[in-house]
């Protein structure tokens, strides 16, 4: 284990809700990045978050929201969910921005 | 466009046998190269990580190698275990941006 852990393991939703997840990070790391990786691909970067500011953003639209608390935990929100938002979502925790990434099991959402 | 691509795209083989996984990526400047296991609805596990002055590194029965001009890594498993079933995953760090790109993965599947 990788001491990276995400809530909710499985989550189903329809389309347009809006959806929270979340990810606590290994001790003393803090940078939280997000990924999604849909059925059969590679994961896709999505943001990541280094001492509570965003750092960088993948190809995602605005409605892909996110933050970092004080205990370098994050959260990723999306908003107005489509069917193709179905996915596996990983977060990854690093004591650095440059530095090994540890997965967490990752959220698995479906949106019908 | 800084791209990672992996072959085959999945493989079965016997318990017991030995097989090699690919990854050409087009990544540059490069930074580092990692492989990561992933099993099913899992968070990925890096296996090894390869910056760019190293050719060859072992873990157990997983033997990582790089050629950096020619932009190629491959990964060796011996001796397949049931348990080596899973994606894996060749990520590369861009030297420039600092962002992992991933590959689509090779699905292998040991069989007994």
């Amino acid at each position: 284990e990788t001491g990276v852990t995400q809530s909710p393991t499985h989550l189903i939703k329809t389309r347009g809700q809006q959806v929270t997840l979340r990810c606590s990070s290994q001790s003393g790391h803090n940078t939280v990045s997000w990924y999604q990786q849909a059925l059969g691909q590679g994961p896709q970067f999505i943001f990541q978050y280094y001492r509570e500011e965003e750092n960088g953003r993948g190809n995602f639209p605005p409605r892909f929201s996110g933050l970092q608390f004080p205990n370098y935990s994050s959260e990723l929100n999306v908003n107005a969910l489509e069917l193709d938002d179905s996915a596996l979502y990983l977060c990854a925790s690093s004591l650095d921005v440059r530095e090994t990434q540890y997965f967490g099991p990752g959220t698995r959402l479906l949106v019908l | 466009k800084n791209q990672v691509e992996q072959s085959p795209q999945s493989l079965i083989i016997l318990e017991g046998k030995n097989c090699t996984l690919q990854c050409n990526y087009t990544v540059s400047p490069f930074s580092n190269l990692r492989w990561y296991k992933q099993d099913t609805g899992r968070g990925p596990v890096s296996l090894t990580i390869m910056t760019f002055s190293e050719n060859t590194k072992s873990n157990g029965r997983y033997t990582a190698t790089l050629d950096a001009d020619t932009k190629q890594s491959s990964l060796h498993i011996t001796a397949s275990q049931l348990s080596d079933s899973a994606s894996y995953i060749c990520v590369v760090r861009s030297g420039a941006t600092n962002k992992l790109i991933f590959g689509t993965g090779t699905l292998l599947a040991v069989q007994p």
